[in-house]
């Protein structure tokens, strides 16, 4: 089945850019996402990239997708201790279905 | 706009007891529901979805059943919970069609005792 692979963990200073990086195995995915989860509350949508596009920028989200290597990334610019939280990304297959990683935790540190 | 709701936000109950969870969404006609459960520090894995009234789809087999007894209404379920259904469930709705942006409601907490 599909597999959507994050690294658990990523410690950055404010002001810093944090990446957060997945990769993914369904090479028929249509869509990717970023979702963020704060401390005890449900996903809130960040961005998506449609799986025929390299980049998008959203303010200080980046989303670089690379279709060839299977590998998304999400770059935030400036981080502040807000941005804080778990951080997943997920992939859509032919059939509509999302399947997630297991989430990176970024703590932003003052 | 739509909203998505759940309740209760934190529910204990003791093994062996039955739950009822509940998913509603606003502002929306005909979504796909789906129901997710996170373990504690942990992923999302998809429990049951929805993609018509009476129609659920299972994921994993499990202690759980989900229902929908209304377009935009999704319930969870268990006759008897065991101490492995702990965990933070989440609900989400998704428009259909070519692109399925999920939104996520807020979540209840569970914790069996």
């Amino acid at each position: 089945g599909e597999d959507v692979e994050q690294s658990l963990f990523l410690s950055v200073r404010e002001g810093d850019s944090s990446v957060i990086n997945c990769t993914y195995t369904d090479s028929s995915s249509t869509y990717l996402y970023w979702y963020k989860q704060e401390p005890g509350a449900g996903l809130q949508l960040l961005t998506y990239i449609f799986s025929n596009m390299d980049m998008k920028q959203d303010q200080r989200l980046t989303v670089l997708l690379n279709k060839k290597d299977k590998h998304l990334s999400l770059r935030i610019a400036d981080t502040q201790t807000g941005d804080s939280a778990i951080y997943f990304c997920a992939e859509s297959d032919a059939g509509n279905m999302l399947t997630f990683g297991g989430g990176t935790r970024l703590m932003v540190k003052p | 706009s739509q909203t998505i709701h759940q309740w209760p936000a934190t529910l204990v109950q003791p093994v062996g007891s039955p739950l009822s969870l509940e998913c509603t969404v606003e502002g929306t006609s005909n979504p796909n529901l789906y129901w997710y459960r996170q373990a504690a520090g942990r992923g999302l894995q998809l429990l049951f979805y929805s993609v018509g009234i009476g129609q659920i789809s299972s994921e994993v087999p499990q202690n759980l059943s989900a229902s929908r007894p209304q377009d935009r209404q999704f319930i969870l379920s268990s006759k008897k919970l065991l101490l492995s259904d702990s965990g933070f469930y989440l609900c989400a709705w998704s428009p259909g069609g070519l692109q399925e942006t999920q939104y996520f409601g807020p979540g209840t907490r569970l914790l069996v005792l």
